[in-house]
């Protein structure tokens, strides 16, 4: 059974630092694209990031390009998201998405997501 | 302001048909046809229902279908169902390497 499961989620003052986790299992990390997406409370989903198979290359969304990098150990089968310079506006839940196969788009799987809080 | 632009609210009786769109642009949407449409219950992570703007995941209900004329994109659920009330969200590649959503929509069954 495929899972993505985030992890490293919590409340942080403006400024600050945090690194998200997600583990995936079930199938072979390795081969696929990966991206994160987020969703402020209330709102709705935006794209952040995305990343390729064995972690040459990654592209960011204008909002996050300079502050967050991605990054993954397919030894782990695990892929990060560091976020430094934390914003009010960073705050939302976070989800990993695994990139589809044979064609451009993500998200036949999505892990359940982790809460990022920025605030005083 | 969200990349794509979706109507905020749709609704529809059970066995009714209802369409919801996604209108982009020339750089996105009518360049490309990695257009994407996912499902999301409260509190729950999105499902992916269309992609490739016309092809349906396995185990996704046929219910679901997908199209695309020139800058927009469509999904429509046919066959209304009380479980089909969610949010549904378009994606599309922006090229370079970007992903865009729309703004979502509401989708009530009355």
């Amino acid at each position: 059974e495929v899972q993505l499961v985030e992890s490293g989620g919590g409340l942080v003052q403006p400024g600050g630092s945090l690194r998200l986790s997600c583990a995936g299992s079930g199938f072979t990390f390795s081969i696929y694209w990966m991206h994160w997406v987020r969703q402020a409370p209330g709102k709705g989903l935006v794209w952040v990031s995305l990343i390729h198979p064995d972690g040459s290359g990654t592209d960011y969304a204008d909002s996050v390009k300079g502050r967050f990098t991605m990054s993954r150990d397919n030894a782990k089968n695990t892929l990060y998201l560091q976020m430094n310079s934390l914003r009010a506006e960073d705050t939302a839940v976070y989800y990993c998405a695994r990139g589809l196969r044979g064609t451009s788009g993500f998200g036949d799987y999505w892990g359940q997501g982790t809460l990022v809080s920025v605030s005083s | 302001q969200s990349a794509l632009t979706q109507p905020p609210s749709a609704s529809g009786s059970p066995g009714q048909s209802v369409t919801i769109s996604c209108t982009g642009a020339s750089s996105d949407i009518g360049r490309y046809n990695y257009v994407s449409w996912y499902q999301q219950h409260p509190g729950k992570a999105p499902k992916l229902i269309i992609y490739d703007a016309t092809k349906r995941p396995s185990g996704v209900p046929d219910r679901f279908s997908g199209s695309k004329s020139g800058n927009t994109a469509s999904l429509t659920v046919s066959g209304l169902q009380a479980e089909d009330e969610a949010d549904y969200y378009c994606s599309a590649f922006g090229g370079g390497n970007n992903w865009l959503f729309g703004g979502g929509t509401k989708l009530t069954v009355l």
